[in-house]
């Protein structure tokens, strides 16, 4: 089984600020099959970025991902009110592509 | 504009069954590989099930493998997911979602409907 861990739970961080959120997979994938969400309270979740680094059309610069292997990242470079939410990342090599967790990204 | 409109959701008594539906517009149906994801209230997002862009092909997560049945309508326009012997954990807010018209299993999800309420509760 697949298992996508995703850390901080919480982060607690003022506007401004840089996030970094890891996802960790408990077995090698290929960084093409690795994505990154976002949902604000009560919608849907959007999609941020596919294969590891590419931002989904639309997505702003200030957000970026990097990773390959096992760690991934999700980079926020200056937080805005807006990107307040809980991300989520995914892997869809293996499926049904699975999800970690998630992290909290709140307002300090 | 691309949409996806699910209905179909409900309260449903425990051992009952429940099938919600998901309407799509704006791009070409036919082509996408389309998947359900629920969340349970509170709680993270859980993939349910795939299916192939012809209905032919489907993967399932191990746990509903048996009890939920996805399907899809390609005239219609229209995909579907059975669900059966339902217990309160099943309640959760399911969401549609489509992967790219490339008919590709190997994509991320690039769009969701708002999902539908399905709560089991006697």
């Amino acid at each position: 089984e697949i298992v996508l861990t995703q850390s901080p739970g919480i982060l607690s961080l003022s506007l401004g600020e840089r996030a970094t959120l890891s996802c960790r997979v408990n077995q090698r994938i290929d960084s093409i099959y690795l994505a990154w969400y976002q949902q604000r309270p009560g919608q849907a979740p959007r999609l941020l970025i596919h294969g590891a680094s590419t931002r989904a059309t639309g997505i702003p610069d200030n957000f970026s991902g990097s990773g390959s292997g096992t760690d991934f990242t999700l980079t926020i470079s200056r937080l805005e009110p807006e990107d307040f939410a809980v991300y989520y990342c995914q892997q869809y090599m293996y499926l049904p592509g699975t999800f970690g967790g998630g992290t909290k990204v709140e307002i300090k | 504009e691309v949409q996806l409109l699910e209905s179909g959701g409900g309260l449903v008594q425990p051992g009952g069954s429940l099938r919600v539906s998901c309407a799509a517009s704006g791009f070409i149906f036919k082509n996408c590989v389309m998947g359900w994801v629920r969340q349970a209230p509170g709680r993270g997002l859980e993939a349910v099930v795939e299916i192939s862009s012809s209905g032919s092909a489907t993967y399932y997560v191990d746990a509903l493998k048996g009890r939920f049945i996805i399907s899809r309508d390609n005239s219609e326009n229209t995909l579907y997911l059975q669900m059966n012997s339902l217990t309160v954990e099943d309640t959760a807010l399911y969401f549609c979602a489509k992967k790219s018209e490339t008919s590709s299993w190997y994509e991320p999800f690039d769009t969701w409907g708002q999902g539908t309420l399905v709560t089991v509760s006697s």
